[in-house]
């Protein structure tokens, strides 16, 4: 999983201030998908994607949060005017593209801490 | 829809004692299992998996997990357990979703704990 590169590793921004967190897939790969996760807990799915695409959304909170994978570039999940429930680990994971040889093994970054003060 | 179900929050073995972290799943046709370990402050690292073939699975690190079509179970095991393996496991089921789209869909997570 040394190949997902996230960050900043750790992020402390203060309540109203917003958060960008990075993540670039492994070489070859062309889906990513982020996760929370609060201490002592399991994986939230938040949001899927391909380049330039949007797949599956449906962990994402309404208001403040969204996610791009541009074509060139790494993907971003944003999250605007911080509270201190957005403080958790956020963990980006990527995938080659899909297909029957595809047996579904995610590779994971080592994550991003946020803490919101 | 897809499940997976981890039954113990925690598991506690002694150092040198057999472990055995237990997954049941709920699939519609043949299921891909995953099992995933993650050490503090870290990102989840894949342990092994079961896509077809022999039940008996071998891993990283001397895990190794049953699959067990009749008991809808993936359990995780290891016969001799280290102080280092204790950490976060999740197990993870692949839910093929349209357009050939696919996500993991996981467990809570059992939090292993090794006694020196």
């Amino acid at each position: 999983n040394a190949g997902v590169m996230q960050n900043p590793r750790h992020l402390v921004r203060r309540r109203g201030q917003e958060a960008r967190l990075r993540c670039s897939p492994m070489k070859g790969h062309s889906h990513v998908y982020w996760y929370r996760q609060l201490p002592e807990e399991g994986l939230k799915f938040m949001v899927y994607l391909q380049k330039e695409n949007i797949i599956d959304e449906s962990g994402m909170p309404k208001e403040r949060f969204s996610a791009e994978f541009p074509k060139e570039g790494p993907s971003i999940l944003r999250i605007q005017q911080v509270v201190r429930g957005d403080s958790a680990a956020y963990f980006c994971a990527s995938s080659p593209r899909t297909g029957t040889t595809n047996t579904g093994e995610l590779f994971f970054g080592e994550g991003s801490r946020l803490t919101v003060l | 829809a897809q499940s997976v179900a981890q039954p113990e929050d925690q598991v506690n073995v002694a150092e040198g004692n057999p472990l055995t972290v237990k997954c049941t799943y709920s699939v519609s046709g043949n299921p891909y299992l995953f099992w995933y370990v993650q050490y503090p402050n870290r990102g989840l690292q894949f342990l092994l998996k079961y896509i077809t073939g022999d039940n008996l699975v071998k891993g990283s690190y001397g895990f190794e997990a049953e699959f067990n079509k009749s008991q809808t179970s993936f359990h995780l095991k290891k016969p001799s357990a280290l102080v280092s393996d204790s950490a976060l496991y999740f197990c993870a089921v692949r839910e093929l979703r349209t357009d050939s789209n696919y996500q993991l869909i996981w467990g809570a997570g059992t939090k292993l704990i090794i006694k020196p």
